[in-house]
Formats: C-alpha cells, structure tokens, sequence
C-alpha cells in the first residue's frame, strides 16, 4: 500500500539551506503538502498543492514534487525554523502522513 | 479562515468509548469545499490519520480504525464528532480536527488539539 518515507532528522547550519524529502510511489502524480510543527503546537501549513505558499509563510520556503519525491526547501535557515516537517498526500480516498523529520538548526 | 474546536473528555479508562466534537466557525460545514478531518498524534510520535467526512454525510475512514470509528456531522450546530470504542493505552494522543480542501487534499486549518489519555 502506499506510503511516505522522510528522514527522521535534518541538521543546518542558521543561514544554510535546509532540504527536507518525503518519497513514495508515483507521488508526483499527486499534490503533497507540507506542514510544521513546533512542540506543544498544532501543525501549520507551509506548503501546499507541491510548491504554493500560504498566505504568511516566508518566501524561503520552497517545494518541488517529481516522480517519487517531494522536496521541501528552506533557503536562508533561520533558528526559528526548527521544528517537525511533515509531508502529505491523498490516495484513493485516503490521507498519508510521512513520519517526519525533525529539523535542527546548529 | 475557518477555525476548529475540539472538545471532549481529557481522560478515559480502557474499553470506553471516546467521543470528541469539533466546532466550526468562520464557515459552514455543509461546503462542498472540505472534508471535515480527525488526526491524532501519540506523545512524542508522528501524526495519524483517523478519517474523513463530507458534508454529504460520505465517510473516509484509515483502515486500522474502521472496526471502531464512527465520524458523523451535525449541520444545524456546525459540527463533526467522532466516537472511537474499545479504547486502549494505544488510544492515548493528542486529538485533532482539521478542514481538507476537496481539490488539492491539503490541511487549512488545525484545531488547537485536545489530549486524550486512557
């Protein structure tokens, strides 16, 4: 059945570029999403429909989708930018989380 | 923007059964435009989708619940509930709801979460 697979940590150096990847099959025939995840908080999305930003989310952020992978990017890391990533996507009526990957900016 | 409330029992004993409701302001639950969404996330773990359902009344349920879960909407209140029996300590999460874009499948909106432990 389908699935998504992130790495379970990610370490930056503040100012470098960050990039997350969440894998699974065919996913770049289908939207995925990015949410963050700060501890004691509810989730926020980042990214939507691969690339689109919300309306408050820093231009830094950035997403790309292709065959079996999805990238999250953020350009410029900033130590506030440390938190839980999330991936999503929707198949046959159903929601898939990735596992997660906790970001930390060193 | 929409926004979510959830509301419902903090602790439970095992073989109860959970009932969580969630509030929607800000808009109407009958839109054609969400699915009206539970996800939990275990402590410490990563996040879990319960299931899904439509204004419609159309349900989407993750396969290792739907022997115990039951969504349902309230149009007249503006709010979806979910019911989960036979709880057990692997119940025990933080329990959120969420509106998903019927097109594009994606979270707009969270709810602040509520946590349930059995």
């Amino acid at each position: 059945s389908f699935e998504l697979t992130q790495p379970p940590s990610v370490s930056v150096s503040p100012g470098q570029t960050a990039s997350i990847t969440c894998s699974g099959d065919k996913l770049g025939k289908k939207y995925a999403s990015w949410y963050q995840q700060k501890p004691g908080q509810s989730p926020v999305l980042v990214l939507y429909r691969d690339y689109e930003r919300p309306s408050g989310i820093p231009e830094r952020f950035s997403g790309s989708n292709s065959g079996e992978t999805a990238t999250l990017t953020i350009s410029g890391t900033q130590a506030v930018d440390e938190a839980d990533y999330y991936c999503q996507a929707w198949d046959r009526f159903t929601v898939f989380f990735g596992g997660g990957t906790k970001l930390t900016v060193l | 923007q929409v926004q979510l409330q959830e509301s419902g029992p903090g602790l439970m004993k095992p073989s109860q059964t959970l009932s969580l409701t969630c509030t929607v302001s800000g808009g109407s639950i009958s839109s054609a435009d969400y699915y009206w969404t539970w996800i939990r996330q275990p402590p410490g773990k990563g996040l879990e989708w319960i299931g899904n359902i439509y204004y419609s009344g159309s349900t989407y349920y993750n396969p290792s619940l739907k022997s115990r879960l039951t969504i349902s909407v309230d149009t007249s209140k503006n709010q979806f509930s979910l019911n989960l029996t036979s709880m057990t300590a692997a119940d025990t999460a933080v329990y959120y709801c969420a509106n998903m874009y019927s097109s594009s499948y994606y979270f707009d909106s969270w709810g602040q979460g509520t946590l349930v432990t059995v």
